[in-house]
This record gives structure tokens, C-alpha cells and sequence, in this order.
């Protein structure tokens, strides 16, 4: 069974103190890892695919890095319109084309 | 452009009532789904459809009904309310095809209890 394990559940950062989350997961055939950021209230935002290890990828002050068990979105330099909830999903190869999410990290950035 | 446009944003249910949650894309994605958010746990698929006329079911399909009749519109109907199915419930959407690169475009959510 897939599973995406996310770490920590929550985190407060001071502005400008950068800081990685943490997404471990187990999965039978990784098609992709996604990243999202969701507001309170407000549905998932899709920030980033990764589908192999050691790829990588940016937008802004997040970069989304991927290992074969691991996947860390690293924030450098956080502002305090980063606070978020962020989750991690993965989606296997085949089967009835499942995504699998993680629980999130809430992010708290403090002016 | 609207995206992932979902009604109605909140609804109190009886148990035992039915009701139905609508969901729209204007993007033109073949693959349209439902998920439900609860506390402490990841979002879980419920239903999905890779296209007009072809739906499936996902992880937690039990208690729920969809059909896909034409691309843009994919409803989710309650058959009989529960209060476990008291949830934050969100349709997303995708093209397919071999590319993920632009992920699931997902809507604002519809926060449903029953009582």
C-alpha cells in the first residue's frame, strides 16, 4: 500500500529563517510527487512535479528536491505570505490512477 | 478563466437526506475527481472519471453515487446522508495523458455536515 508519511505536522519560522519540510513515502512505482499549498479554506494549489531522484525544482523562494524515499521542500528566506498548509502526495503507476496525499505541514512564517 | 468551480461552498444535511455537490471545469480536462479532507488524515479519493460516460471508484467510494455526462460536469450525490460523511469535500481535475507537469487543479471545497 502507498503511504506519504509528512514531516513535521507543524512548523513556526521567523521571517527570514529558511527551514526544509519533509515528505518520506513508500509507493510500488513512482509516477510523480506532487506538491501542493492550501490556504485555510480554500482547495490545494499544485506548486510542483517531481518524478525521479535527484531532480529538482523552483519557484521562488521554494525548491522541491527528490530522493528514491524522500522528497523536501526547502523554503529560503520565508515571508509571512508562505504560511500555509503544504502537502505531499504521490501517484503510482497503474491501478486506478490513485493519489496518495500526506497529512501536510502547517507553516506559520512570524514577522 | 473559472477553473474548478464547485457548489454549493457550505450545506447542513439531515441524516438520511440526499443532496448533490457540483462540480464544473472550463478547461477542457478529461479527468475529473472527488476527494474528501478530513482531520488528521490525507485527502482520499472517492470517485473519479477518465472521460464523459466512464467513472470508477476510488479508495471510499461507499455511500456515494457519480455519473460524467459530459466533460465539463462532474456531480457527486449523496444517497443517503451519514454523519460520517460529515467532510470537506474537493473536485479536481487533470488532462491526461503522459505528463503530470501541471498536477491536479483542484476547487474552493464544499465543507458538508450532517447532523
Amino acid at each position: 500500500e502507498d503511504q506519504v508519511t509528512q514531516s513535521p505536522e507543524a512548523l513556526r519560522l521567523q521571517e527570514g529563517e529558511s527551514s526544509s519540510l519533509n515528505c518520506s513515502y513508500t509507493v510500488s512505482g513512482l509516477r510523480g510527487l506532487f506538491w501542493y499549498r492550501q490556504d485555510p479554506g480554500k482547495g490545494p494549489e499544485f506548486l510542483f512535479t517531481l518524478y525521479s531522484a535527484g531532480e529538482e525544482k523552483e519557484k521562488e523562494r521554494l525548491k522541491a528536491t527528490l530522493t528514491k524515499k524522500e522528497s523536501f521542500l526547502h523554503i529560503t528566506a520565508p515571508k509571512p505570505e508562505d504560511s500555509a498548509t503544504y502537502l505531499c502526495a504521490v501517484q503510482a503507476w497503474g491501478g486506478y490512477q490513485k493519489v496518495t496525499f500526506g497529512i501536510g505541514t502547517k507553516l506559520q512564517v512570524i514577522p | 478563466n473559472a477553473g474548478v468551480t464547485q457548489t454549493p461552498k457550505f450545506q447542513v444535511l439531515k441524516t438520511g437526506q440526499s443532496m448533490t455537490l457540483q462540480c464544473a471545469q472550463d478547461m477542457n480536462h478529461e479527468y475529473m475527481s472527488w476527494y474528501r479532507q478530513d482531520p488528521g488524515m490525507g485527502l482520499r479519493l472517492i470517485h473519479y472519471s477518465v472521460g464523459a460516460g466512464i467513472t470508477d471508484q476510488g479508495e471510499v467510494p461507499n455511500g456515494y453515487n457519480v455519473s460524467r455526462s459530459t466533460t465539463e460536469d462532474f456531480p457527486l450525490r449523496l444517497l443517503s446522508a451519514a454523519p460520517s460523511q460529515t467532510s470537506v469535500y474537493f473536485c479536481a481535475s487533470r488532462l491526461t495523458g503522459p505528463t503530470l507537469n501541471y498536477g491536479y487543479t483542484f476547487g474552493s471545497g464544499t465543507r458538508l455536515t450532517v447532523v
